[in-house]
């Protein structure tokens, strides 16, 4: 079992609509979840951090982590077509490294 | 302020020969990885490390090897290089593993030929 899963996509979405990505991870012991977005070429960044159960909004986006479920999603509301990019999950591992997932590549359409 | 700088940012090796890719962060940052990202693909854990004079070995370790004599550089080594390696690789470091964020270099676009 990987470490962290992610659906690789492409997921396309209606510009206006709500994107919504999933993310599972394995490590019980996980306390911190990241949301990283990367367009072609570039590096990644940080979009979302979550680390308790629950709801964590930002502007359009929100992080959901359910710890019982292994479970962490990020919807994006409105999407933009400037949305178009891969979403990155990962998560701590034995607090001190991070794992990322292979990522969900998103299409917004016009 | 530089935040990470990784260099080079493309080279081209031929299958056997050795390089070392450099990183340098000058946030004083305890906590620096090494990542490799092949095409389409999310980021590998190569090699990761926790302070000075500390690494430890991530998810896809063989055919390379770091160090980390400073808090400030962390370079690695691929030793006999093999197409397998043909990827982008990227550094990033962070000040710890929990709540805070990875600062990424710029990567470095590597082809084994």
């Amino acid at each position: 079992q990987k470490e962290v899963e992610q659906n690789s996509g492409p997921l396309s979405v209606p510009e206006g609509a709500i994107a919504s990505l999933n993310c599972t991870y394995s490590d019980r012991g996980s306390q911190s979840f990241f949301w990283y977005r990367q367009y072609s070429g570039k590096s990644p960044e940080l979009i979302m951090f979550i680390y308790s159960n629950g709801d964590k909004e930002d502007g359009r986006f929100t992080a959901q982590l359910n710890k019982a479920s292994q479970y962490v999603s990020l919807l994006i509301r409105d999407s933009q077509p400037s949305d178009s990019a891969t979403y990155l999950c990962a998560v701590d591992s034995s607090a001190s490294k991070i794992i990322f997932g292979s990522g969900t590549r998103l299409s917004i359409r016009p | 302020n530089a935040g990470v700088t990784q260099t080079p940012k493309f080279r081209i090796l031929k299958i056997g020969q050795s390089m070392t890719l450099q990183c340098t962060q000058d946030m004083n940052h305890n906590y620096m990885y090494w990542y490799r990202q092949d095409p389409g693909m999310g980021l590998k854990l190569i090699y990761y490390s926790v302070g000075a004079g500390i690494t430890d070995k991530g998810e896809v370790p063989n055919g390379y090897n770091v160090s980390r004599s400073t808090t400030e550089d962390f370079p690695l080594r691929l030793e006999l290089a093999a197409p397998s390696q043909t990827s982008v690789y990227f550094c990033a470091s962070s000040g710890t593993a929990l709540n805070e964020k990875l600062f990424f270099g710029s990567g470095t676009q590597l082809s084994v030929l």
